[in-house]
């Protein structure tokens, strides 16, 4: 049983666009939501990530919003380059004694047009 | 920075036949952990660890083990390799809540 959901599964964008990926989940005590990119040929890596005891998450162009009432996040992607064209993973976990056991989406394929 | 390394890189293997997946981190993180990645699904955590000599089931562990002979390593074996079983293999090892990936090992199994 899926989760985490995540939409949608593709999104092309033109170049200074802001792209919004979504994503929502089900287990409301999950305590970390990361979202991680992954470039073709490459493993994925960690972007951001937020913690629910904030509503908002800012990293340069990257910003998570979070509610946790309806149980969703968001990444939105300002000034979008071609350079992030990639595929985007959202993530839910609950960490405890025995690590932090990932729940990822499906995915979204972000396309960024010049 | 945070290394994972995973060997083979890519890997056939018939039907049938027995596969090791190994990964190996310098990281000194006591939690590991090894995810399959198919078009589709994402990520899908299969068995996980936060202690040598321990593993513990993850989401979908039915035709995998797992050993974790020390802290650094941690090997995935497929007993009996099937079909379904093609996929992208990843290691990844954390000390808390960030988990940092190994490049992956691509499995095929014909």
């Amino acid at each position: 049983q899926q989760q985490v959901r995540q939409s949608p599964q593709s999104l092309t964008v033109w170049e200074g666009e802001t792209a919004i990926l979504n994503c929502s989940y089900e287990d409301s005590t999950f305590d970390y939501f990361p979202w991680y990119h992954q470039f073709p040929g490459e493993s994925p890596a960690l972007l951001i990530a937020i913690r629910p005891v904030s509503n908002k998450k800012e990293d340069g162009r990257f910003t998570i919003f979070f509610n946790k009432r309806e149980k969703k996040f968001s990444l939105h992607i300002a000034d979008s380059q071609p350079g992030d064209s990639a595929t985007y993973f959202c993530a839910a976990s609950l960490y405890g004694s025995s690590g932090n056991k990932l729940i990822f989406g499906i995915g979204t394929l972000l396309s960024v047009k010049p | 920075e945070a290394a994972v390394t995973q060997s083979p890189r890519s890997k056939v293997a018939v039907t049938g036949g027995k596969v090791t997946l190994s990964c190996h981190q310098t990281n000194n993180h006591d939690y590991m952990y090894w995810y399959r990645q198919d078009t589709g699904h994402g990520l899908r955590l299969i068995h996980y660890s936060y202690v040598a000599d321990s593993t513990e089931k993850g989401d979908i562990p039915d035709g995998y083990k797992a050993s974790r002979p020390s802290q650094e390593n941690f090997s995935l074996i497929l007993e009996l390799a099937s079909l379904s079983q093609t996929a992208v293999y990843f290691c990844a090892s954390s000390v808390s809540y960030e988990q940092y990936f190994g490049p992956g090992t691509r499995l095929t199994v014909l």
